[in-house]
Parts: C-alpha cells; structure tokens; sequence
C-alpha cells in the first residue's frame, strides 16, 4: 500500500516553461509535505516544504500547492531552467512521528 | 557547518559477509533516519534513531538489518550475511527535532558480489 503517489515517472519541458510535478498521498493525518531534488549519485536535497494549515508555499521560482481535499500537492518550477533536471521526490510525513514516506520520483529534463 | 557525512561512499562486499555503514549527522542535529534506494525505485524509510534509542524501526527488515546511534560517534547501520538483494543505495538523514526537515548525506553505494 503505498501511501505516497507520483503518477508520472518523467517529464520533459523546454527552458523558460513552467514544470508542474505532480504527487497524491492516501492518509490524510499527513500534516507535513516537502519536495527533494536529487542528482544522481548525490543524496536528495530539501526544496520546499508546505504544512497542512497552508495551501500555497514560494520560494524564488519554486511553489508548492497543497489541496487537502484532493489529497493532492503539485510543485511549479518557473521559468524552468536546464540546471532543474534531476529526479524530484515528493514526501509527507506526521510531524509527531518523524520519519517521512517518499513517492517514487519523477525525473524532470529541461531540455535548451 | 558540514552536512551529513556519510562514509563509506562506495562499499563492495560478497555475499555473507558485513556491512558496516556510518552515518554522522548534521551538527546540533539528535534525530538520524536510514533510507534504503533500490534500483528503480524511490526512497523507502527502514529507521528512526534518537541518541541511543531507536524510535520507529517498521521498516527494517527482520532479519540481518540492526542501527544503532550511540551516545558518541556516528550511527551505524549493519547489514550481517548480504545477499545481492541489498545491493542498493542507503542514504542517511538528520534533523534537529523530530518533527521538521530532514537534511540528507550523499549516500552509500552496497554492491554484494
């Protein structure tokens, strides 16, 4: 049962688009959402976060979207530049647990 | 303020033999976690260490898999008796409470021979 979803395992879009990346999550007691960046043969790197009291976090060209009644967030990537591709991984965790359940990732190109 | 540090950063081993990872986390940082990356797959969370405790462990394996976070040093995970199916990437994370952001090392590299 895997209670983090991202549907798309890849995604290309030009420079200057925008890129949305997509996650769905099952347990609505999740109250914590965050987004990673990973290169290959790097750890993954914190982008943004969002908490369940909010629906909208930005930072920079980075903006997370949170719909809890979808069970829903998206992150945007404006504009998307050639630097941006690498494998992003959606994660959500219960603040009063600590450990976090990633999706599987979405590989993201940013073609020139 | 030097991230996580994860070493060794490639570990070769044949099969039944140890594996000894180490995980040091961020300074200031008491909270370790251990995830496991498959090939093709995404991050699956095995432990959650306290200074000498272990908070949640659901996703280690019965058998072979044990972490500790000793008072002093780093935490190690241990992988007794591999078997090519642990061939995997094993990153460590760290956050200074229980409950926020979680900084990641660069990972570990198991190939079992």
């Amino acid at each position: 049962d895997q209670q983090v979803k991202q549907n798309s395992p890849s995604l290309s879009v030009q420079e200057g688009r925008i890129s949305i990346l997509n996650c769905d999550y099952t347990n609505s007691m999740f109250d914590y959402f965050l987004w990673y960046k990973k290169y290959p043969a790097e750890g993954p790197t914190f982008l943004i976060s969002i908490s369940s009291i909010k629906d909208k976090n930005e930072d920079g060209r980075f903006t997370v979207f949170l719909n809890k009644s979808a069970k829903h967030l998206s992150l945007h990537i404006v504009p998307s530049q050639p630097g941006d591709s690498a494998v992003y991984f959606c994660a959500a965790l219960f603040t009063n647990a600590g450990k976090s359940t990633f999706g599987d990732g979405t590989t993201l190109t940013v073609k020139p | 303020n030097a991230g996580v540090m994860q070493n060794p950063r490639h570990l070769v081993r044949r099969r039944g033999q140890e594996a000894r990872l180490r995980c040091s986390p961020m300074k200031g940082h008491s909270h370790v976690y251990w995830y496991r990356q498959l090939p093709e797959e995404g991050l699956k969370f095995m432990v959650y260490l306290q200074k000498e405790n272990i908070i949640d462990e659901s996703g280690m394996p019965k058998e072979r898999f044990s972490a500790e976070f000793p008072k002093e040093g780093p935490s190690i995970l241990r992988i007794q008796q591999v078997v090519r199916g642990d061939s995997a990437a094993y990153f460590c994370a760290s956050s200074p409470t229980g409950t926020d952001t979680q900084y990641f090392g660069p990972g570990t590299r198991l190939t079992v021979l």
